[in-house]
């Protein structure tokens, strides 16, 4: 168990509206990711960080924007959300001591109506 | 841009046999692999890690192999049981590893049969 919980596990949400996505680890490991899963799509990495007020952009980073001030928690924001953030959001971590294994969340289903 | 492509897309078994999932990429400047398998409505689960110097990594039933300079994985499962039946991801991480992300492949959803 890599101690991680993303919360809210679901949410709907309409058109315009701000949506924060945060995924929360207990041990203190310095890689952070989001991706998103879509039908025909894969997972795909939207930012990712390497440490407190260190992130990038991943490959579909347009429309969201992350934080990380603390090691445990990285947010994921959408400022305006539109119908094709609708998607299933998975936070991993890496633990540098297993060689970069990289483990993920149970995702966090967020429906933009 | 690394693509990484797995084949087949959708595979159905008899319980009891022994199965090989493929997985290939396309730029061979890897610094590792990672097989995860989801389950309905879950997050993944790491199965097996390989590192680029590596050739193989075997984790109970599962047994994966890599050939870097081709550009290729196997994931085998032996005595498939209905258990195993889920969708089954292949990612790999650029060669420089550190922070960089996982590019992932589409995934073989696999059903074994009772």
């Amino acid at each position: 168990d890599a101690g991680i919980t993303q919360s809210p596990r679901h949410k709907v949400t309409e058109t315009g509206t701000p949506v924060t996505l945060r995924c929360h680890q207990t041990e203190n490991h310095r890689y952070m990711y989001w991706y998103r899963q879509d039908p025909g799509h894969g997972l795909r990495l939207i930012h990712y960080s390497y440490g407190v007020k260190d992130t990038d952009k991943g490959e579909v980073s347009d429309g969201y924007s992350v934080s990380r001030s603390k090691t445990e928690d990285f947010l994921l924001t959408l400022e305006s959300a539109t119908s094709s953030q609708t998607s299933v959001y998975f936070c991993a971590i890496s633990q540098e001591g297993r060689a970069g294994e990289l483990f993920f969340g149970e995702g966090s289903r967020l429906t933009v109506l | 841009k690394q693509e990484v492509t797995q084949i087949p897309a959708a595979l159905s078994v008899p319980e009891g046999e022994n199965l090989v999932l493929n997985c290939s990429f396309t730029d061979s400047a890897i610094y590792n692999l990672q097989w995860f398998r989801q389950d309905p409505g879950k997050g993944l689960t790491s199965l097996l890690l390989i590192q680029s110097s590596q050739r193989e990594q075997t984790s109970g039933r599962l047994n994966a192999s890599l050939d870097k300079s081709s550009g290729r994985s196997t994931l085998y499962i032996a005595a498939s049981q209905p258990g195993d039946s889920a969708t089954y991801l292949c990612a790999v991480r650029p060669g420089r590893g550190g922070a960089d992300g996982l590019t992932f492949g589409k995934g073989t959803h696999l059903i074994i049969q009772p």
